[in-house]
């Protein structure tokens, strides 16, 4: 089993819908969750940012961490065709960090 | 805030010519930075953990020979592809993490640069 899964998608979804990202893991000694988005030809940005369990939420975007399912979401409101990229969820227990594949999210304007 | 700076964003170069590529955090200071390969549709792979004043960490896999990565100050790091070949064209993004706040923050990335070897 892969220490993280992440779906590669493409996952297409019309403008202003709801968008749901997920990743599941199986390194119980995770305790950092990000979220990173990268467009093509670019390095990835940081989008959100979560310590252990709970919920975090940045204008449209809301960050979901359930350790105890291993399992962490990414949720996007009101989303824009700008929103259209590859969306990577990454984990870490120390210095280094274990990035999933990607999803490739496209919104249909 | 956190801006990792990586030039150049494209070389194109002769098989078995070297190519150095530069890492700059440009409002912070980097204790730490990373050194990843990306394949197209693929995730990141961690190539070397390059740490200010000390030898790289490589991973398992990775020629340290052919990667040769110096981090001689708080804000730059340098990945040189010496002797390169095609099967080294790749995406290589280095990343960042601030070093002095004392507590445990994420990385930041750079923007990446496209190797095509001829």
């Amino acid at each position: 089993q892969k220490e993280v899964e992440q779906d590669p998608g493409p996952l297409s979804v019309p403008e202003g819908a709801i968008v749901s990202l997920n990743c599941t893991y199986s390194n119980s000694a995770f305790q950092y969750f990000m979220w990173y988005r990268q467009y093509s030809r670019k390095g990835p940005e940081l989008l959100m940012y979560t310590y252990s369990s709970g919920n975090k939420e940045d204008g449209r975007f809301t960050a979901q961490v359930d350790k105890s399912s291993k399992y962490i979401s990414l949720f996007i409101r009101d989303s824009q065709p700008s929103d259209s990229a590859t969306y990577l969820c990454a984990m870490s227990d120390d210095d280094k960090i274990i990035f999933g594949k990607g999803t490739r999210l496209h919104i249909l304007p | 805030g956190a801006v990792v700076s990586q030039h150049p964003s494209w070389v194109i170069c002769k098989s078995g010519t070297s190519v150095k590529i530069e890492c700059r955090s440009l409002d912070f200071q980097a204790t730490t930075m990373f050194w990843y390969r990306q394949f197209p549709k693929q995730s990141l792979m961690l190539m070397a953990t390059s740490n200010e004043g000390s030898k790289a960490t490589y991973e398992q896999g990775v020629e340290k020979d052919k990667f040769l990565i110096n981090h001689a100050s708080l804000t730059l790091s340098t990945l040189t592809v010496t002797s390169a070949h095609p099967e080294d064209s790749s995406f290589y993004i280095c990343s960042a993490r601030d070093g002095l706040t004392g507590l445990r923050q994420p990385q930041h990335f750079g923007d990446g640069t496209r190797l095509s070897i001829l």
